[in-house]
């Protein structure tokens, strides 16, 4: 199985912020990893497929960067909606693994 | 509009059983492979398996976990996915979601709100 790990576990940050988030492969993924965002109680959203392709509709602060077994998410300039925890995801084989997810706080 | 609509969530004795549905509507479900994806309380997210489309015959994968003891399915007909479950033990407890397989990427783009599912005595 391939693990995906996050880091950090957790990141306190304020409004207007840089923040990046890192997951790495256990084993090569080559760009099939997507990154979603989940606000407590609420269903994951996607932000981000095939490493660095931004889903419609959200919104350009979010981007994707990487290949093989080093991706990061970042956000340009975070912003009040963005505080939730984050996951990264591989689907380049079975079976499919999730990070650990990154819980992106309020400083 | 795509929706999925989970149901089927409630509680459950250890070795108990339970069918989960999702009902999709806004997209055309034959064409998509559906998966199932639960998050115990206060836990990460584990992709538990997949149903591919007729074209593919259906075939399903399953996450080690729950192979042997949950059945995947789907009913094109009512636009409706299934998660069977048998055997459930208590580590089973989790929000259960449906998710929408992109077409051609593989990659999750649409969730259920997700059905909640305990096994306790």
């Amino acid at each position: 199985d391939i693990q995906m790990t996050q880091s950090p576990s957790t990141l306190s940050a304020s409004v207007g912020d840089r923040v990046t988030i890192t997951c790495r492969a256990s084993q090569s993924i080559s760009s099939w990893l997507a990154w979603y965002q989940q606000k407590p109680g609420k269903a994951p959203k996607l932000l981000i497929y095939k490493a660095s392709s931004l889903e419609s509709g959200v919104p350009s602060r979010f981007s994707g960067s990487g290949s093989g077994t080093e991706f990061t998410l970042t956000i340009s300039s975070l912003q009040p909606d963005d505080f939730a925890t984050y996951y990264c995801q591989q689907y380049n084989s079975y079976p499919l693994t999730f990070g650990q997810g990154t819980k992106v706080e309020i400083k | 509009e795509v929706q999925l609509v989970e149901s089927g969530g409630g509680l459950v004795q250890p070795g108990g059983s339970l069918r989960l549905s999702c009902a999709a509507s806004g997209f055309t479900f034959s064409d998509h492979y559906m998966d199932w994806v639960r998050q115990a309380p206060g836990k990460g997210l584990e992709w538990v398996g997949r149903t591919r489309n007729k074209a593919n015959s259906y075939t399903t994968e399953y996450a080690a976990s729950v192979k042997g003891r949950f059945t995947i399915s789907r009913d094109d007909s009512k636009n409706s996915l299934y998660l069977q479950m048998n055997s459930l033990k208590t580590e089973d407890t989790a929000v259960y979601y449906c998710a929408r397989v992109e077409r051609l990427q593989y990659y999750f783009d649409y969730w259920g709100q997700g059905t909640l599912v305990t096994v306790s005595s």
